[in-house]
């Protein structure tokens, strides 16, 4: 089974701290790699994505870091703040597939 | 623009009883939708999608039914509710395209006691 594996499972931050969120996949045919961020109540939201033949994409504070020889990629949130308390999940598309295969999530605390 | 609504936002049914979740999508035709379940503190667990009008696909077996009456319009149900039915249900929508990017409904909360 296609298996994304989301860690940590939870995450404090102090404001203006950096957030890193890592993930790991086993299928090589993934071929897209969004992030969602979901808040209490609410449906995910898209918040960045990157695809495999990037390495790094950056989006104001969010950055997607993408290591394809080790099949991992990671969130970092720069400067946090606490509107981004959520939950963070990072997801996997196959190649031709319509589904995206989501990892656990994070559940994020930015502290002031 | 495109936008998804899915109602109710909350809904408390008692153990045996029907249910019908409902999902509509504006703004774009012949969208891929989606639904999915997330348990308290889990992640999100993909119940049903369908690539038209009447084509079901899903996931996992289940008490849950889907239907597509129209090509916006995605149902989620059950004959009779269990307990572990309980969740948040999101419907999700997508069109063909580079990622395939979902967007995602504000989602039902369901309790059945």
């Amino acid at each position: 089974q296609q298996q994304v594996k989301q860690s940590p499972q939870s995450l404090i931050v102090q404001k203006g701290g950096i957030s890193i969120i890592n993930c790991a996949y086993e299928n090589t045919a993934f071929d897209y790699f969004p992030w969602y961020q979901q808040f209490p109540g609410k449906g995910p939201a898209l918040l960045i994505a990157i695809r495999p033949d990037v390495s790094e994409k950056k989006e104001g504070r969010f950055t997607i870091s993408f290591n394809k020889s080790a099949k991992q990629f990671s969130l970092h949130i720069m400067d946090s703040q606490p509107g981004d308390s959520a939950t963070y999940f990072c997801a996997a598309k196959g190649a031709g597939s319509y589904q995206l295969t989501f990892g656990k999530g994070t559940k994020l605390s930015v502290i002031p | 623009s495109q936008t998804i609504h899915q109602w109710p936002a909350t809904l408390v049914q008692p153990v045996g009883s029907p249910l019908s979740l409902e999902c509509t999508v504006e703004g774009t035709s012949n969208p891929n939708l989606y639904w999915y379940r997330q348990a308290a503190g889990r992640g999100l667990q993909l119940l049903f999608y369908s690539v038209g009008i009447g084509q079901i696909s899903s996931e996992v077996p289940q008490n849950l039914s889907a239907s597509r009456p129209q090509d916006r319009q995605f149902i989620l149900s059950s004959k009779k509710l269990l307990l572990s039915d309980s969740g948040f249900y999101l419907c999700a929508w997508s069109v063909l395209g580079p990622g395939n990017i979902q967007y995602f409904g504000a989602g039902t909360r369901l309790s059945v006691l």
